[in-house]
């Protein structure tokens, strides 16, 4: 069956970095675009970046360029979120998703999700 | 950038009754919508996609409706696990990224 596992989160000050890692697992993980969704407390859902199933092509949402950085590895069916420069606002459980199979414009399977709290 | 307004941001009624929750974008995306149900504590779960085809394993009470700017999603005959939250979602071809909705919250009467 299909398994998105997320890890890496945790407590973090300010200005410091974290990487998010999202081992998938029970699909051709190389044929999917793959994203990642974050979900600050108590509040509602937001797109925040996606990477191309080659792993070539990358788009972030205004509010994480130039700070957050998506990547995978094929070869080890792995997503990462590389973010530095955190902000308090960047707190939230960050989710990572996969394009749909009937529809690539959806998210038909999602992780658990990880915590990530900026705190001093 | 494509804007989605859901409607209400708090529906209530009783279990059996009809839920009907609105999306609208601030410009036409064709049939490319979803709708994603969020328990408490859990991730979202894809309900409908492009706009009207249930994904595997959801009840026939969900329905989804519309195309171009405005959207529908049904809920018949409501049962008590059904009052949570609820977001459309967008994605097309350029930019690649996606918008959410803020979310309408289901709740019991």
């Amino acid at each position: 069956q299909v398994q998105l596992v997320e890890s890496g989160g945790g407590v973090v000050q300010p200005g410091r970095s974290l990487r998010l890692s999202c081992a998938a697992s029970g699909f051709s993980f190389r044929t999917h675009g793959m994203h990642w969704v974050r979900q600050a407390p108590g509040k509602g859902l937001e797109w925040v970046a996606v990477v191309s199933d080659d792993g070539r092509t990358t788009y972030y949402a205004d509010s994480v360029k130039g700070r957050f950085t998506i990547s995978r590895d094929n070869s080890k069916n792995t997503l990462y979120l590389q973010m530095n420069s955190l902000r308090a606002e960047d707190t939230a459980v960050y989710y990572c998703t996969r394009e749909g199979v009937s529809s690539k414009w959806c998210f038909d399977y999602w992780g658990q999700g990880t915590l990530v709290t900026v705190s001093s | 950038e494509i804007v989605l307004t859901q409607s209400p941001a708090t529906l209530s009624l009783s279990p059996g009754e009809r839920a009907t929750l609105s999306c609208r974008a601030s410009q036409s995306v064709s049939t490319y919508l979803a709708w994603y149900q969020q328990k408490p504590g859990q991730a979202p779960r894809l309900l409908i996609y492009d706009a009207l085809n249930r994904a595997t394993g959801i009840p026939a009470r969900f329905s989804g409706s519309g195309s171009g700017t405005d959207f529908t999603l049904t809920i018949s005959g409501l049962e008590p696990e059904d009052f949570v939250v609820y977001y459309c979602q967008h994605r097309g071809d350029w930019p690649p990224g996606a918008t959410f909705g803020q979310g309408t919250r289901l709740e019991i009467k």
